[in-house]
């Protein structure tokens, strides 16, 4: 599976929109890019993926840009229990395992 | 959704005894279930991959008869950590995938995770 990079930390005031990077400059065509979060002291909840296509779910937009090396997730209105670290995997389809890298510490403050 | 439970949430246990750790999906049955293991402020680390009724997939580096992973049924999996040291001290989560008809291969859910302390 590619590899992919975040940076290690961002702030985000409470009701704005958080915007969450994510380089993956060695995705194949067939990988999809997946976007987990975690709360401190809790297990990974699954937030959003996609393949080429903007996607929006009640969480969460992810826009991939046109030559699919890097995304963005997207909270619109970000709440203090937004605060986790996010995680961005790359992967092929559903049966592959989930690598989990460093992911970005989102800290959403009042 | 669905949802999937470890228990025990947190256990402490002497140097040298073992631990036994549940993962049940409760409302959906899970072929596949998968053991990973977090250090403090690390990353998620896969340990194994367990099919039902089959014998689970260690990761390079996890030792197979140290984590003893069963997978007797569909919806529960067990860790059982043999001959505990401080060293195996971590957070201990699990994560299920649906099977059967209409189950979707791109979900994975993940338990709340387990604590181990061993002193």
């Amino acid at each position: 599976d590619a590899k992919t990079t975040q940076p290690p930390s961002m702030d985000c005031a409470e009701g704005r929109a958080a915007n969450l990077p994510c380089n993956h400059s060695t995705i194949s065509g067939n990988e999809y890019v997946y976007w987990y979060r975690q709360i401190h002291s809790q297990g990974p909840q699954y937030i959003i993926h996609g393949l080429k296509n903007n996607e929006t779910n009640e969480m969460a937009s992810l826009i991939i840009t046109e030559d699919r090396k890097s995304s963005t997730l997207i909270l619109p209105h970000a709440t203090l229990r937004d605060t986790a670290v996010y995680y961005c995997i790359v992967r092929v389809g559903g049966y592959s395992t989930l690598t989990f890298g460093k992911g970005t510490m989102l800290l959403v403050s009042p | 959704g669905a949802v999937v439970s470890q228990h025990p949430s947190w256990v402490i246990c002497k140097s040298g005894t073992s631990v036994k750790i549940e993962c049940r999906s409760l409302d959906f049955q899970a072929t596949t279930m998968f053991w990973y293991r977090q250090f403090p402020k690390q990353s998620l680390m896969l340990m194994a991959t367990s099919n039902e009724g089959s014998k689970a997939t260690y990761e390079q580096g996890v030792e197979k008869d140290k984590f003893l992973i069963n997978h007797a049924s569909l919806t529960l999996s067990t860790l059982t950590v043999t001959s505990a040291h401080p060293e195996d001290s971590s957070f201990y989560i699990c994560s299920a995938r649906p099977g059967g008809s209409g189950a979707s291969p791109y979900e994975q859910y993940f338990g709340p995770g387990t604590r181990l302390t061993v002193t």
